[in-house]
Protein backbone atom coordinates (compact mmCIF):
# COMPACT_ATOMS: atom_id res chain seq x y z
CA UNK A 1 0.00 0.00 0.00
CA UNK A 2 0.72 3.62 0.15
CA UNK A 3 3.29 5.12 2.45
CA UNK A 4 3.57 8.70 3.10
CA UNK A 5 6.49 10.48 4.89
CA UNK A 6 6.40 13.75 6.12
CA UNK A 7 9.11 15.91 7.12
CA UNK A 8 9.70 18.09 9.70
CA UNK A 9 8.01 16.61 12.72
CA UNK A 10 7.81 20.39 14.32
CA UNK A 11 9.02 23.82 12.88
CA UNK A 12 9.01 27.11 14.77
CA UNK A 13 9.70 30.12 12.21
CA UNK A 14 9.59 33.90 12.98
CA UNK A 15 6.46 35.70 11.90
CA UNK A 16 6.81 37.09 8.46
CA UNK A 17 9.29 33.96 7.52
CA UNK A 18 8.24 31.05 5.20
CA UNK A 19 7.71 27.82 6.34
CA UNK A 20 8.03 24.69 3.97
CA UNK A 21 6.48 21.29 4.88
CA UNK A 22 8.18 18.38 2.51
CA UNK A 23 5.98 14.89 2.48
CA UNK A 24 7.16 11.80 -0.40
CA UNK A 25 4.79 8.57 -1.37
CA UNK A 26 5.79 5.76 -2.53
CA UNK A 27 3.28 4.66 -4.91
CA UNK A 28 3.28 5.86 -8.16
CA UNK A 29 -0.41 5.27 -9.20
CA UNK A 30 -1.30 8.54 -6.68
CA UNK A 31 -2.46 11.36 -8.49
CA UNK A 32 -4.25 13.64 -5.66
CA UNK A 33 -2.47 15.05 -2.92
CA UNK A 34 -4.28 16.98 -0.39
CA UNK A 35 -3.13 19.41 2.83
CA UNK A 36 -4.91 19.68 5.81
CA UNK A 37 -4.52 22.43 8.88
CA UNK A 38 -5.76 21.06 11.90
CA UNK A 39 -5.74 23.22 14.81
CA UNK A 40 -5.49 22.31 18.49
CA UNK A 41 -8.48 20.56 19.45
CA UNK A 42 -10.15 21.02 15.80
CA UNK A 43 -11.08 18.88 12.97
CA UNK A 44 -8.27 18.80 10.18
CA UNK A 45 -9.51 21.33 7.26
CA UNK A 46 -8.52 21.41 3.66
CA UNK A 47 -6.20 24.00 2.63
CA UNK A 48 -5.08 23.08 -0.84
CA UNK A 49 -4.59 20.16 -2.71
CA UNK A 50 -2.64 19.26 -5.77
CA UNK A 51 -3.28 16.51 -9.06
CA UNK A 52 -0.64 15.00 -10.74
CA UNK A 53 -1.18 16.59 -13.91
CA UNK A 54 -0.17 19.58 -12.41
CA UNK A 55 3.10 20.62 -10.98
CA UNK A 56 2.67 23.92 -8.65
CA UNK A 57 -0.60 25.30 -7.17
CA UNK A 58 -0.87 28.60 -5.53
CA UNK A 59 -3.99 29.88 -3.72
CA UNK A 60 -2.36 33.40 -1.44
CA UNK A 61 0.19 32.76 1.17
CA UNK A 62 0.02 28.73 0.37
CA UNK A 63 1.58 26.86 -2.37
CA UNK A 64 1.98 22.73 -3.09
CA UNK A 65 4.02 22.04 -5.36
CA UNK A 66 4.51 17.80 -6.70
CA UNK A 67 7.61 16.27 -8.34
CA UNK A 68 6.32 12.82 -9.46
CA UNK A 69 9.36 11.43 -10.90
CA UNK A 70 10.75 11.84 -7.31
CA UNK A 71 7.97 11.16 -5.68
CA UNK A 72 7.60 14.35 -3.54
CA UNK A 73 5.53 17.46 -2.65
CA UNK A 74 5.61 20.19 -0.87
CA UNK A 75 3.65 22.73 0.99
CA UNK A 76 5.23 26.39 1.05
CA UNK A 77 3.47 29.06 3.61
CA UNK A 78 4.75 32.45 2.86
CA UNK A 79 4.84 35.63 5.31
CA UNK A 80 3.30 33.67 7.79
CA UNK A 81 1.43 34.91 10.53
CA UNK A 82 0.66 33.46 14.11
CA UNK A 83 -2.48 32.12 13.12
CA UNK A 84 -0.96 30.03 10.79
CA UNK A 85 0.16 28.13 13.92
CA UNK A 86 -1.29 24.83 13.62
CA UNK A 87 -0.32 20.56 12.60
CA UNK A 88 -0.26 20.62 9.06
CA UNK A 89 -0.87 16.98 7.58
CA UNK A 90 -0.01 15.91 3.86
CA UNK A 91 -2.17 13.07 2.17
CA UNK A 92 -1.71 10.79 -0.99
CA UNK A 93 -4.15 8.81 -2.34
CA UNK A 94 -5.23 7.31 -6.11
CA UNK A 95 -8.40 9.32 -7.06
CA UNK A 96 -11.11 7.41 -9.70
CA UNK A 97 -9.50 4.00 -9.33
CA UNK A 98 -12.75 3.02 -6.81
CA UNK A 99 -10.93 2.80 -3.76
CA UNK A 100 -10.25 6.56 -2.01
CA UNK A 101 -8.45 5.60 0.80
CA UNK A 102 -5.78 8.10 1.97
CA UNK A 103 -3.12 7.48 3.52
CA UNK A 104 -1.80 10.60 5.64
CA UNK A 105 2.03 11.90 6.68
CA UNK A 106 2.50 12.16 10.55
CA UNK A 107 1.84 15.65 10.55
CA UNK A 108 4.44 18.52 11.24
CA UNK A 109 3.34 20.98 14.06
CA UNK A 110 3.89 24.56 13.03
CA UNK A 111 5.00 27.15 15.58
CA UNK A 112 4.99 31.05 13.98
CA UNK A 113 6.35 33.21 16.58
CA UNK A 114 5.22 36.19 16.98
CA UNK B 1 -20.84 23.91 8.90
CA UNK B 2 -22.89 21.07 8.41
CA UNK B 3 -21.88 18.46 6.52
CA UNK B 4 -20.40 15.58 8.77
CA UNK B 5 -21.75 15.58 12.43
CA UNK B 6 -19.49 13.31 15.02
CA UNK B 7 -21.48 12.86 18.46
CA UNK B 8 -20.78 12.84 21.46
CA UNK B 9 -18.28 15.80 21.50
CA UNK B 10 -16.75 14.26 24.75
CA UNK B 11 -17.62 10.59 26.02
CA UNK B 12 -16.27 8.82 29.19
CA UNK B 13 -15.84 4.86 29.35
CA UNK B 14 -15.59 2.65 32.56
CA UNK B 15 -12.94 -0.12 32.34
CA UNK B 16 -14.45 -3.22 30.53
CA UNK B 17 -17.77 -1.40 28.94
CA UNK B 18 -18.63 -1.22 25.55
CA UNK B 19 -19.42 2.55 24.09
CA UNK B 20 -20.61 3.61 20.31
CA UNK B 21 -19.49 7.01 18.63
CA UNK B 22 -21.94 7.75 15.89
CA UNK B 23 -21.35 9.50 12.31
CA UNK B 24 -23.81 11.04 9.98
CA UNK B 25 -22.64 12.63 7.18
CA UNK B 26 -25.48 14.34 4.84
CA UNK B 27 -23.15 15.14 1.72
CA UNK B 28 -23.82 12.02 -0.66
CA UNK B 29 -20.46 10.81 0.15
CA UNK B 30 -20.30 6.88 -0.39
CA UNK B 31 -16.98 6.83 1.46
CA UNK B 32 -16.27 6.98 5.05
CA UNK B 33 -13.11 6.46 7.29
CA UNK B 34 -12.72 6.25 11.16
CA UNK B 35 -9.64 7.73 12.16
CA UNK B 36 -7.83 7.16 15.72
CA UNK B 37 -5.46 10.64 17.02
CA UNK B 38 -3.02 10.66 19.67
CA UNK B 39 -1.41 13.53 21.29
CA UNK B 40 1.46 14.25 18.89
CA UNK B 41 0.44 11.54 16.60
CA UNK B 42 -0.98 11.52 12.83
CA UNK B 43 -4.10 9.94 11.68
CA UNK B 44 -3.99 6.31 11.84
CA UNK B 45 -7.18 4.43 9.80
CA UNK B 46 -9.43 2.21 12.02
CA UNK B 47 -12.09 1.49 9.63
CA UNK B 48 -13.19 2.66 6.20
CA UNK B 49 -16.19 1.75 4.06
CA UNK B 50 -16.66 2.39 0.38
CA UNK B 51 -20.29 1.39 0.15
CA UNK B 52 -23.26 0.42 2.23
CA UNK B 53 -22.92 -2.71 3.79
CA UNK B 54 -19.41 -3.10 3.14
CA UNK B 55 -16.35 -2.05 5.16
CA UNK B 56 -12.96 -2.96 5.52
CA UNK B 57 -10.06 -2.83 8.12
CA UNK B 58 -7.60 -0.20 8.78
CA UNK B 59 -3.96 -0.74 10.47
CA UNK B 60 -5.29 -0.38 14.04
CA UNK B 61 -8.93 -2.15 14.12
CA UNK B 62 -8.31 -4.24 16.99
CA UNK B 63 -10.69 -3.81 19.24
CA UNK B 64 -12.95 -1.75 16.98
CA UNK B 65 -15.93 -2.64 14.95
CA UNK B 66 -18.50 -0.95 12.53
CA UNK B 67 -21.47 -1.08 10.90
CA UNK B 68 -22.47 0.65 7.67
CA UNK B 69 -26.23 0.24 7.47
CA UNK B 70 -27.16 3.44 5.68
CA UNK B 71 -25.33 5.77 3.13
CA UNK B 72 -25.67 8.38 5.87
CA UNK B 73 -24.33 6.78 9.22
CA UNK B 74 -21.09 5.00 10.04
CA UNK B 75 -20.77 4.20 13.51
CA UNK B 76 -17.67 3.17 15.61
CA UNK B 77 -18.12 0.85 18.62
CA UNK B 78 -14.79 0.86 21.31
CA UNK B 79 -15.13 -2.67 22.63
CA UNK B 80 -13.79 -3.74 25.76
CA UNK B 81 -11.39 -5.63 24.01
CA UNK B 82 -9.47 -2.22 22.71
CA UNK B 83 -7.12 -1.72 26.11
CA UNK B 84 -6.08 1.85 25.24
CA UNK B 85 -9.15 3.25 23.97
CA UNK B 86 -8.26 6.83 25.39
CA UNK B 87 -7.91 9.16 22.10
CA UNK B 88 -9.60 11.81 20.17
CA UNK B 89 -11.85 9.74 17.22
CA UNK B 90 -12.20 11.45 14.05
CA UNK B 91 -14.75 10.79 11.31
CA UNK B 92 -14.47 11.44 7.74
CA UNK B 93 -16.27 11.33 4.51
CA UNK B 94 -14.94 11.71 0.99
CA UNK B 95 -15.85 12.90 -2.76
CA UNK B 96 -15.46 10.29 -5.77
CA UNK B 97 -11.35 11.89 -5.88
CA UNK B 98 -10.21 11.90 -2.29
CA UNK B 99 -10.95 14.96 -0.73
CA UNK B 100 -12.05 14.38 2.92
CA UNK B 101 -14.21 15.82 5.22
CA UNK B 102 -13.72 15.61 8.73
CA UNK B 103 -16.28 15.62 11.90
CA UNK B 104 -15.70 17.47 14.51
CA UNK B 105 -14.08 14.82 16.43
CA UNK B 106 -15.18 13.08 19.77
CA UNK B 107 -12.90 12.60 22.54
CA UNK B 108 -13.04 9.33 24.02
CA UNK B 109 -11.80 9.26 28.28
CA UNK B 110 -11.47 5.81 29.81
CA UNK B 111 -12.31 6.54 33.42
Amino acid sequence: GENVEQHPSTLSVQEGDSAVIKCTYSDSASNYFPWYKQELGKRPQLIIDIRSNVGEKKDQRIAVTLNKTAKHFSLHITETQPEDSAVYFCAATISGAGSYQLTFGKGTKLSVIP
Amino acid sequence: DGGITQSPKYLFRKEGQNVTLSCEQNLNHDAMYWYRQDPGQGLRLIYYSQIVNDFQKGDIAEGYSVSREKKESFPLTVTSAQKNPTAFYLCASSTPWGEAFFGQGTRLTVV
